[in-house]
């Protein structure tokens, strides 16, 4: 099975319409990060969340950590075409050089 | 604003070829890695590169590939004798100190033929 798990795996929303993404870990995370990935370009950072019960925005999107599930959900309120890419979460798993690990990331559509 | 900085952005190359895919990170960084992502799958780990060595790489770093710092600013990432399983796009990325974010560049697409 796969260490991280993200769900769904595609999403396609209205314009305007809340959404949230999903990010499992099965083994004791030190560091969770959310990236943005437009298709055949680089991965963009968004936030970082290291200790549980921590949340985090940026512009329109949420993001919270739940340390005890070791779980993070991203949340996009009021969702705009802008939005639309792959959402990706990293994890460090306590590598000491911070390498990450990737899960397969959100197909996020956003229907004008 | 800073960014990691990745050329060509596009190579083909003939199987059993060698490649070189290069990287500028973001100036102050010290910590430096390669990504790889093979077309539908997962972002994976590489090699990290800490204090002009090589502090951490995965399975999939085999003997084909090796990694330079040849000078202050480039990063780069070499594949002895590519293979059609190495096309891929290759991401170099950069950190600062501490456990913060990593930077990522846009990506070199190498396409093995």
């Amino acid at each position: 099975s796969q260490e991280l798990e993200q769900s769904p795996q595609s999403l396609i929303v209205q314009e305007g319409k809340n959404l949230t993404i999903n990010c499992t870990s099965s083994k004791t995370l030190y560091g969770l990060y959310w990236y943005k990935q437009k298709y055949g370009e680089g991965l963009i950072f968004l936030m970082m969340l290291q200790k549980g019960g921590e949340e985090k925005s940026h512009e329109k999107i949420t993001a919270k950590l739940d340390e005890k599930k070791q779980q993070s959900s991203l949340h996009i309120t009021a969702s705009q075409p802008s939005h639309a890419g792959i959402y990706l979460c990293g994890v460090n798993y306590g590598g000491s050089q911070g390498n990450l690990i990737f899960g397969k990331g959100t197909k996020l559509s956003v229907k004008p | 604003e800073p960014e990691v900085t990745q050329t060509p952005s596009h190579q083909v190359t003939q199987m059993g070829q060698e490649v070189i895919l290069r990287c500028v990170p973001i100036s102050n960084h010290l910590y430096f890695y390669w990504y790889r992502q093979i077309l539908g799958q997962k972002v994976e780990f590489l090699v990290s590169f800490y204090n002009n060595e090589i502090s951490e790489k995965s399975e999939i770093f085999d003997d084909q590939f090796s990694v330079e710092r040849p000078d202050g600013s480039n990063f780069t990432l070499k594949i002895r004798s590519t293979k059609l399983e190495d096309s891929a796009m290759y991401f170099c990325a950069s950190r600062g100190t501490g456990l913060r974010e990593a930077f990522f560049g846009q990506g070199t697409r190498l396409t093995v033929v």
